[in-house]
């Protein structure tokens, strides 16, 4: 069974570019994440998404972040513009159920972006 | 406020030793689930255990354990007889049990752990 895919795997672009990121979750998996991660420390969440409904965003930096879901399964998340603080590793992630507290999130190899 | 501290930012280990990375957790919540991943160089976080809360045995899988604490907060895992492959990022993560926390995975800033030979 194939994991999640994301890509790129890595990008650089020139800041105020805009930049895109695709992910492919695990078949079946109705929830899907995208998470940051700066350099030396751990993922941050930037949005959630049951089936195609975004559930939480409250970490997406709305101004230009954007995230889609469309049929519940592929998402993209963009950025524009990009910043030079919006170099990181850019990770998806999928897990099945209700969420409960044994949930297990299954993690792309993610997409690192460097803005220059 | 934080819910994971890993108070632990590197740590060596000799080949064939055993280590202890440490791991504390913040929550109100009686229902909550206690994970930790692997992430080698190459970018991939990789599960390794879980441990529930309602758990009344450490969970263990292979070389890897979980010393959990209930009422010290604490879920720190041992990795047993360490191999040069270990070396690696190692990140505690927490999910919380109530609806509206659900499906949250948050993490700490991890542990980076080098094994010597």
């Amino acid at each position: 069974e194939a994991g999640v895919v994301q890509s790129p795997r890595y990008k650089i672009i020139e800041k105020k570019q805009p930049v895109a990121f695709w992910c492919n979750p695990i078949s079946g998996h109705n929830t899907l994440y995208w998470y940051r991660q700066n350099l030396g420390q751990g993922p941050e969440l930037l949005i959630r998404y049951e089936n195609e409904e975004a559930v939480d965003d409250s970490q997406l930096p709305k101004d230009r972040f954007s995230a889609e879901r469309l049929k519940g399964v592929d998402s993209t998340l963009k950025i524009q513009p990009a910043e030079l603080g919006d170099s990181a590793v850019y990770l998806c992630a999928s897990s099945f159920g209700s969420g409960g507290p044994n949930t297990e999130a299954f993690f792309g190899q993610g997409t690192r972006l460097t803005v220059v | 406020a934080q819910k994971i501290t890993q108070t632990q930012p590197g740590m060596f280990v000799q080949e064939k030793e055993a280590v202890t990375l440490d791991c504390t957790y913040d929550t109100s919540d009686q229902s909550y689930g206690l994970f930790w991943y692997k992430q080698p160089s190459s970018g991939e976080m990789i599960f390794l255990i879980y441990q529930g809360s309602y758990d009344e045995q450490n969970a263990t899988e292979g070389r890897y354990s979980l010393n959990f604490q209930k009422a010290r907060k604490s879920a720190n895992l041992v990795i047993s007889a360490s191999q040069l492959g270990d070396s690696a990022m190692y990140f505690c993560a927490m999910r919380e049990g109530l609806r509206e926390y659900g499906n949250k995975l948050v993490f700490g800033a991890g542990t980076i752990l080098r094994v010597k030979s």
